[in-house]
């Protein structure tokens, strides 16, 4: 059972654009939602991280908006640069410690 | 410092053979977990220590996946009686305590393909 659905699959963005990724969770006892970042041939590495205490979570050019009514949070990710060219994945748990991942979404972002 | 390593890079197998996957953590993280990402998919959780102990171990597909870590720090998973459907990147992250929200710190994985 797909617990974490994001979408889309991929996305193409030019430079300085936005980059807009979107997840939908079931269970309820999530309690902590982290996007993560995976280069070709690299594990994830935790990018930003948010509870649902807040709403809004800013991290230099990355933002978590979180809808907890609605079971919903999104990436924003601000003046994309082609280094930010990468899989991004949105993922919750509770209590951090059995984390359910998304399927993933491949960005590339046009020079 | 050092990171999360695993080893080997790479391993390529007989279908019904027997294989081992090493994850060194970083020093000092008390908690380890085992991952698996298929091929244009998210992580998918298999096993979760803390200590030596497998506080969870409800990912693990069947009884022929097992993992260990008798000393509280190195784990191996060992998967027996290998099929094809069990190629895919095995990744292992660590993290500092077993208290909540503590950063997971992945490691580079490793690429099992079962022929």
């Amino acid at each position: 059972q797909q617990q974490v659905k994001q979408s889309p699959q991929s996305l193409i963005v030019q430079k300085g654009g936005i980059s807009i990724i979107n997840c939908a969770y079931e269970n309820t006892a999530f309690d902590y939602f982290p996007w993560y970042q995976q280069f070709p041939g690299k594990g994830p590495a935790l990018l930003i991280a948010i509870r649902p205490d807040v709403s809004e979570k800013k991290e230099g050019r990355f933002t978590i908006s979180f809808n907890k009514s609605a079971k919903q949070f999104s990436l924003h990710i601000m003046d994309s640069q082609p280094g930010d060219s990468a899989t991004y994945f949105c993922a919750a748990d509770t209590g951090g410690f059995k984390t359910i991942f998304g399927a993933g979404t491949r960005l590339f972002v046009k020079a | 410092g050092a990171g999360v390593s695993q080893t080997p890079s790479n391993k390529v197998t007989e279908k019904g053979k027997y294989v081992e996957l090493r994850c060194d953590p970083i020093s000092g993280h008390t908690a380890l977990y085992w991952y698996r990402q298929s091929l244009g998919q998210g992580p998918e959780f298999l096993i979760y220590f803390q200590g030596t102990g497998a506080a969870d171990d409800s990912g693990l597909p069947n009884d022929r996946f097992f993992a260990v870590r008798p000393e509280g720090s190195v784990s191996t998973l060992k998967i027996q009686r290998t099929e094809r459907g069990d190629s895919a990147v095995y990744l292992c992250a660590s993290s500092l305590e077993i208290l909540s929200y503590n950063e997971q710190f992945f490691g580079p994985g490793t690429r099992l393909t079962v022929l």
